[in-house]
Parts: structure tokens; sequence; C-alpha cells
């Protein structure tokens, strides 16, 4: 089974537009952590926002905010007023294990969701 | 400034010749790791380590081997590189924090070619 799933390809959002990436993850340890990055056309990874499994509130970094549902086990990530510049590849991402552990280095990414900001 | 370095950017190369990609990090950061990204696979991790002279294999060791003799250096070696390791590889590092929040630093990533 995919550890981390994300059925959305691509998409197509107009400029100022909230805009959701769907999320799934599989895992049956309790300390994980969820993550996701921008990857635009130049190719660097960005760091856009972290959830930790025991955080009870939603993470927010600026436009972006992770819908976190534990039950569920979705992290989708919401950009809000989308912008031209946000167009680009999203990825994903989960640490099993507490970061502490030797374990809780590794990072497994979904295949990602291509985004188109249009005029 | 904070970053992750790696050399070279680009590189094409044959089947069999030895070739080393160099992954170098300003922020005294512990934990290194090396992914491979193509597409329709996400970032797949190769290796990681956890400090000077602990390494360990990630999803996709074979083929690989890296060493980690200074903290700051996280070399990814190729011994006889084949076809199917053309991919776009990224050296990442990141600090432990007890909160559990951090961030894990990219470099630019290095775009191989085997012929």
């Amino acid at each position: 089974a995919q550890k981390i799933t994300q059925t959305q390809p691509g998409m197509f959002v107009q400029e100022k537009e909230a805009v959701t990436l769907d999320c799934t993850y599989d895992t049956s340890d309790q300390s994980y952590g969820l993550f996701w990055y921008k990857q635009p056309s130049s190719g660097e990874m960005i760091f856009l926002i972290y959830q930790g499994s025991y955080d009870e509130q939603n993470a927010t970094e600026g436009r972006y905010s992770l819908n976190f549902q534990k039950a569920r086990k979705s992290a989708n990530l919401v950009i809000s007023a989308s912008q031209l510049g946000d167009s680009a590849m999203y990825f994903c991402a989960m640490r099993e294990g507490h970061e502490l552990t030797g374990g809780g280095n590794k990072l497994t990414f979904g295949t990602g969701t291509q985004l188109k900001v249009e005029l | 400034e904070a970053q992750v370095t790696q050399n070279p950017r680009y590189l094409i190369t044959v089947t069999g010749k030895k070739l080393t990609v160099t992954c170098s990090q300003n922020m005294n950061h512990e934990y290194m790791s090396w992914y491979r990204q193509d597409p329709g696979l996400g970032l797949r991790q190769i290796y990681y380590s956890m400090n000077v002279e602990v390494t360990d294999k990630g999803d996709v060791p074979e083929g690989y081997k890296v060493s980690r003799k200074e903290k700051r250096n996280f070399p990814l070696i190729l011994e006889s590189p084949s076809p199917n390791q053309t991919s776009l590889y990224f050296c990442a590092s990141k600090t432990v924090r007890r909160t559990g929040s951090y961030e894990q630093y990219f470099g630019p990533g290095t775009r191989l070619t085997v012929t």
C-alpha cells in the first residue's frame, strides 16, 4: 500500500481563489510528521508547512494551512488567495516515528500534484 | 546564509565510470539525506546519516554508497553507474528539535544522465 497518496495529478485554480491539495497517508506509528513541499519549474524543493501527529491545532504558515484530520489520515494543504507564483508541483511527505530516533530522519513522498494558477 | 550546496549541478556520464556527487551544508546539521526524484514516483530516499560516521540505507540504496567523515559533507558515490540511475538527485539536511517541528533544507539538485 502507498504510504502517501496524492490523488490529484494536476489542478487548475484561478488567481485569488483558494485551493485544496489532497494528501492521505498510511502508518501504524503513533508519532509521525507530515510535510508539504513546493517544487517550481526551476527544480528546487521548498519547505512549506509541517504538522506533527500530536499537534492539536492545524498548522498555518502565511497563506498555507494544513487541514489535518487524524482519524481519516488526511493532511490536505490549503492555499488561500492563490497567486501566479504558486504554480508548481506540490509534494506531501511523511516522517514515521519520532524525529529524535534514527528512523525519524526518513521522509516518504507522494507522487505530487501539479498546480497551475490562471488569471 | 543557510544553504545546502551540491556539485555538480548537471552531469552526463557513461555506464561504469565512477562518479561522486558532493553535498555540503553550512548549518551544522546532524541529519543529512540523499533522495532521487523520478517522474511519477516522487522523491525516494537513498541513504541518510544521523551524524559523523553514522549512515543507513533508505528505500533505494542499491548501486550507491555514501560516507560521512565530516559533519558538513555527505557525498554520494556511484561506483559503477548504470542508465537506470539517470535521475534528479537531492541532498537534504535538517536539525533535530525537541518540539518536533523543523525545516528540512534541500540542495538545488543534481541532474545526472548515464548513457
